[in-house]
């Protein structure tokens, strides 16, 4: 089992739908959580962080952590054309970062 | 301020090569960091440095060497190149877990 597990997608949403993206780990230990975003040939970005269980919330995005089911998901309301990137999760556990391989999310006009 | 700057933008080697790859950041961050990213693997990390004068390995150490020059700068070397290196190798650094990275190198060895 990888460390940090994503649906690859690609995950198609119509514009000014919800994008729901999920993620699911393995170490217990993991405390913090993020969302980068990455597009086509560049570096990513960070959207979000997340450190306790809960949402927690910025602008048309929501993080939601649940570490008891070890679950982290993001969702992006309002889904934008622009919004279509592969969107990673990576946790950090003292410094070393593990990343999931990434969902490919399509916001369709 | 520039970020987190990456040397070269592209690179081509032939197996049994060496080079270095450079990284500089201007953002006063103590961690910094070496990621490869390969088609439907994600980034997966090679070796960081929590501070100056420390280095540690991450997922992926072989093959690599690091050194952390300054708080500035930390470059990643690889002794004798492989194919199984093509990849592009992404620096970031980061304050507070949350990690800014530079634009990438985009090896091929071949």
């Amino acid at each position: 089992q990888k460390e940090v597990e994503q649906n690859s997608g690609p995950l198609s949403v119509p514009e000014g739908a919800i994008a729901s993206l999920n993620c699911t780990y393995s170490d217990r230990g993991s405390q913090s959580f993020f969302w980068y975003r990455q597009y086509s040939g560049k570096s990513p970005e960070l959207i979000m962080s997340i450190y306790s269980n809960g949402d927690k919330e910025d602008g048309r995005f929501t993080a939601q952590l649940n570490k008891a089911s070890q679950y982290v998901s993001l969702l992006i309301r309002d889904s934008q054309p622009s919004d279509s990137a592969t969107y990673l999760c990576a946790l950090d556990n003292n410094n070393d970062m593990r990343f999931g391989a990434g969902t490919r999310l399509t916001v369709k006009p | 301020n520039a970020g987190v700057t990456q040397t070269p933008k592209f690179q081509v080697l032939k197996t049994g090569q060496s080079m270095t790859l450079q990284c500089a950041q201007d953002m006063n961050h103590n961690s910094m960091y070496w990621y490869r990213q390969d088609p439907g693997m994600g980034l997966r990390l090679i070796y960081y440095s929590a501070s100056e004068g420390t280095t540690d390995k991450g997922e992926v150490p072989n093959g690599y060497n690091v050194s952390r020059l300054n708080k500035r700068e930390f470059s990643l070397r690889l002794e004798s190149a492989a194919p199984s290196q093509t990849s592009v190798y992404f620096c970031a650094s980061s304050a507070y877990n949350e990690q800014f990275f530079g634009p990438g190198t985009r090896l091929t060895v071949l």
